[in-house]
């Protein structure tokens, strides 16, 4: 039972480029909206995350975009650099109870 | 150290055998959370606690399957008759709940167990 879609499963981005990761999510009752960033070998980490009262959410180079009807939200990262390749998580709960549901994950190369 | 410690970091087990995974949480983090990452696969649900009691056990993919905490602190994850499907990361993760009740939202996650089955 996926309940958070995500896509694309790779990607490759040049230096200084944007990449953009999306998930779709199905339970309404969702109310987080996190992304996490996992090296290899260690576990993720929190990069940003949203809450659906706002439709978009900045923190430096790393912005989710966020829209409700569609139940679809995204992280975009600006000026892509080497050290952002990694595998970056998408994830969604409900309620004050953090049970997170994950995406199946998307591994970024960005290329220098 | 100031993270969530796992051990073993890596356990190479024969098919059959029992294995015990250990979880220590931050301190002070009240809620305890046991994943699963296969190769290539996202993070799967196992389990949740919160103190010693576990209101979320969904995710326990069979009755062989089991993880208790004890002290309000460490988690052991206890996976017995090990079939080669059980090789995976078992990743722990712990939260800090509000004085609302409500969990904060982040999960500081461990660097995980990596089990494989022969």
């Amino acid at each position: 039972q996926q309940q958070v879609k995500q896509s694309p499963q790779s990607l490759i981005v040049q230096k200084g480029g944007i990449s953009i990761i999306n998930c779709a999510y199905e339970n309404t009752a969702f109310d987080y909206f996190p992304w996490y960033q996992q090296f290899p070998g260690k576990g993720p980490a929190l990069l940003i995350a949203i809450r659906p009262d706002v439709s978009e959410k900045k923190e430096g180079r790393f912005t989710i975009s966020f829209n409700k009807s569609a139940k679809q939200f995204s992280l975009h990262i600006m000026d892509s650099q080497p050290g952002d390749s990694a595998t970056y998580f998408c994830a969604a709960s409900k309620g004050g109870f953090q049970k997170l549901v994950f995406g199946t994950g998307t591994r970024l190369l960005v290329s220098p | 150290g100031a993270g969530v410690s796992q051990s073993p970091s890596n356990k190479v087990t024969e098919k059959g055998k029992d294995v015990e995974l250990r979880c220590d949480p931050i301190s002070g983090h009240t809620a305890l959370y046991w994943y699963r990452q296969s190769l290539g696969q996202g993070l799967e649900f196992l389990i949740y606690f919160q103190g010693n009691s576990a209101p979320d056990k969904s995710g326990l993919p069979s009755d062989r399957f089991s993880a208790e905490r004890t002290g309000g602190s460490v988690s052991t994850l206890t996976i017995q008759r090990t079939q080669q499907e059980d090789s995976a990361v078992y990743l722990c993760a712990s939260s800090l709940r509000s004085t609302s009740g409500q969990n904060t939202g982040e999960l500081f996650f461990g660097e995980g167990s990596r089990l494989t089955v022969l």
